[in-house]
């Protein structure tokens, strides 16, 4: 069975304050590993998709990486527009469905 | 920019009845899902729709839930004898092809309360 974990569950940071978010993930066969954003009553909006082990994207203040066995999601300088649930999700080669984590909520106080 | 758009925001329905949850896809994509997020809990994959078909469903989407694509832009998830525990956000979302090479869009999904 695909599983996905994310730590910390919570994240309170000051604004410039660097850090990063975890994924592990146990899946058969890895397609691609997706990283999204969810802000409170929204659907997730999406942020970068890593396909093999070395690979990393970045997308302004977000850089994220990917290993054989986890993920990370890395925030540089962030700002209080960064506060978001982040959720990783791995698709399983041959699969359609994502298998997403729990999610890091994380909070960027001024 | 294109947007999955959902309704109602929120249903609220008894015990025993069925719900439609409606959903405009953005119009160039192919490949259509519902998710599913019990409050507190992780998004869960419940079925994707590719060619007018149901391309894979998870154990979740058993008898009770169906899905359909009544004309060229609605897709739709009805749900049979609502249960307690079917209370949850219903996200719908689609994407250009397969997840795989394009991204999922999606939208801000329908509330869904049992009573």
């Amino acid at each position: 069975e695909d599983q996905v974990t994310q730590s910390p569950e919570a994240l309170r940071l000051q604004e410039g304050e660097s850090s990063s978010l975890n994924c592990s993930y146990t899946v058969s066969g890895l397609r691609g590993l997706f990283w999204y954003r969810q802000d409170p009553g929204k659907g997730p909006e999406f942020l970068f998709t890593l396909y093999s082990a070395g690979e990393e994207k970045e997308k302004e203040r977000l850089k994220a990486t990917l290993t054989k066995k986890e993920s990370f999601l890395h925030i540089t300088a962030p700002k209080p527009e960064d506060s978001a649930t982040y959720l990783c999700a791995v698709q399983a080669g041959g699969a359609d469905g994502l298998t997403f984590g729990k999610g890091t909520h994380l909070i960027i106080q001024p | 920019e294109p947007e999955v758009t959902q309704t109602p925001s929120h249903q609220v329905t008894q015990m025993g009845q069925e719900v439609i949850l409606r959903c405009v896809p953005i119009s160039n994509h192919l490949y259509f899902y519902w998710y599913r997020q019990i409050l507190g809990q992780k998004v869960e994959f419940l079925v994707s729709f590719y060619n007018n078909e149901i391309s894979e469903k998870s154990e979740i989407f058993d008898d009770q839930f169906s899905v359909e694509r009544p004309d060229g832009s609605n897709f739709t998830l009805k749900i049979r004898s609502t249960k307690l525990e079917d209370s949850a956000m219903y996200f719908c979302a689609s994407s250009r092809t397969d997840g795989f090479m394009s991204p999922l869009h999606f939208g801000n999904g329908t509330r869904l309360t049992v009573t």
